[in-house]
């Protein structure tokens, strides 16, 4: 089983929609949760970096995290077809980078 | 832009040969990560370099190296390439070695035939 678990989609939504995107985890140490957005041909960005529990909103984009399920959410309100992407989940344990584990991404497609 | 700089975007090479990745990092980073992304085994982290000094390993194979030089450009060696070893790798940049918010360049799109 893997430590970070994600489904690989894809999920197409129409534009305008609200687009939630989910993880799991196993290990309980994880403190440190991100999300990563990457186009196609791209490098992944930064897109939300949260510490423990609870909600962060940066625009249209919230990220949730719930330690007791281990379960973290990243929400895209009016979704544009812009946000066609490919999200990854990101975490850690430590506040090294070198110890990230990434999930394997859930492609996305906000259809016009 | 990211502002981390990886040279070749494309390389295309035979099994057994050796070829080099280059990254520059943004100005003031001193972190250097190396990471190799397929599609069965999704990001995966190689080797850490801060301020010209390695810092941490992750899956790297014994064939593949780094290092990180004065101006704090990186580069990795990938040796006795074999088929397996097609992949895009990334480098990316983070200012510290702790609490990092890691800044990717549009990587290296590897194919060996």
């Amino acid at each position: 089983q893997k430590e970070v678990e994600q489904d690989p989609g894809p999920l197409s939504v129409p534009e305008g929609a609200i687009v939630s995107l989910n993880c799991t985890y196993s290990n309980s140490a994880f403190q440190y949760f991100m999300w990563y957005r990457q186009y196609s041909r791209k490098g992944p960005e930064l897109l939300m970096y949260t510490y423990s529990s609870g909600n962060k909103e940066d625009g249209r984009f919230t990220a949730q995290v719930d330690k007791s399920s281990k379960y973290i959410s990243l929400f895209i309100r009016d979704s544009q077809p812009s946000d066609s992407a490919t999200y990854l989940c990101a975490m850690s344990a430590s506040s090294s980078a070198s110890k990230i584990i990434f999930g394997s991404g859930t492609r996305l497609s906000i259809r016009p | 832009d990211s502002g981390v700089t990886q040279t070749p975007k494309h390389l295309i090479t035979a099994t057994g040969q050796r070829v080099t990745l280059r990254c520059s990092p943004r100005s003031g980073d001193l972190s250097v990560y190396w990471y190799q992304q397929s599609l069965d085994q999704g990001l995966q982290f190689l080797i850490q370099y801060y301020n010209g000094e390695e810092r941490a390993k992750g899956n790297i194979l014994e064939r593949f190296s780094a290092q990180q030089f004065p101006d704090l450009h990186s580069e990795l060696n990938l040796s006795s390439l074999e088929l397996g070893d097609s992949a895009l790798y990334f480098c990316a940049s983070a200012e510290s070695g702790d609490n990092e918010k890691l800044f990717f360049g549009s990587g290296t799109q590897l194919s060996v035939l």
